[in-house]
């Protein structure tokens, strides 16, 4: 099954700093590859997502880029304010009519230091 | 326009016992699916429901059920409770069709087991 790795664990930045979020998957078949933001006591919120035909998309001070051939998927968050401190999960899932799972990493605490 | 929720927020099990979770999907989404996070990890898929079916399942032992009712609320069952069941379950609806992008997930049970 898909196996997705993230990286680093923890990432503590100065605020207006930029912060970046690797991310790799093992599945070719793989089409959609969502960020979540998880803060303290609620459940993961889409904060933005890929599909595999893109290999780049911004929001704002968000963007992130997929490389298919190396199977791999970074969110970038630029000008990080003290909000930005959160958890952060990327996932993986191959998109069918039959039904859809994620696949997540195991995540990335950020601070971003006042 | 209420989002998923979650009941109940928290509880304490013991081992051995047998656990109800419930969950109300966003309004107009007709798809229901269980994740279980334990503490530090990103979220594990355990089941989808869809049109009162389970649909696809991951990697998890049979003591855990689920349940689709017509309203398109859920349930997750798990039975003789062990330490290791110990984690946040979360709830994530969707519309059929509109793939993962409308993805939405509650806030969670954070289930004890002692």
């Amino acid at each position: 099954g898909e196996n997705v790795e993230q990286h680093p664990s923890t990432l503590s930045v100065q605020e207006g700093d930029s912060a970046v979020i690797k991310c790799t998957y093992s599945d070719s078949a793989s089409n959609y590859f969502p960020w979540y933001k998880q803060e303290l006591g609620k459940g993961p919120q889409l904060i933005i997502d890929i599909r595999s035909n893109v290999g780049e998309k911004k929001d704002q001070r968000i963007a992130v880029t997929l490389n298919k051939t190396a199977k791999h998927f970074s969110l970038h968050i630029t000008e990080t304010q003290p909000e930005d401190s959160a958890v952060y999960f990327c996932a993986a899932s191959i998109s069918k009519a039959a039904g859809n799972k994620l696949t997540f990493g195991g995540g990335t605490r950020v601070l971003v230091k006042p | 326009d209420a989002g998923v929720t979650q009941s109940p927020t928290h509880l304490i099990k013991t081992r051995g016992q047998q656990v109800t979770l419930r969950c109300s999907p966003k309004s107009g989404h007709d798809t229901v699916s269980w994740y279980q996070q334990a503490l530090g990890q990103g979220p594990q898929f355990i089941f989808q429901y869809y049109e009162e079916e389970e649909r696809q399942r991951g990697n998890f032992p049979d003591r855990f059920s689920g349940h689709q009712f017509p309203n398109y609320s859920s349930e997750l069952n798990v039975n003789a409770l062990l330490l290791g069941d110990s984690a946040l379950y979360l709830c994530a609806s969707s519309r059929r069709g509109q793939g993962l992008h409308g993805y939405t997930f509650g806030s969670g049970t954070r289930l004890t087991v002692v």
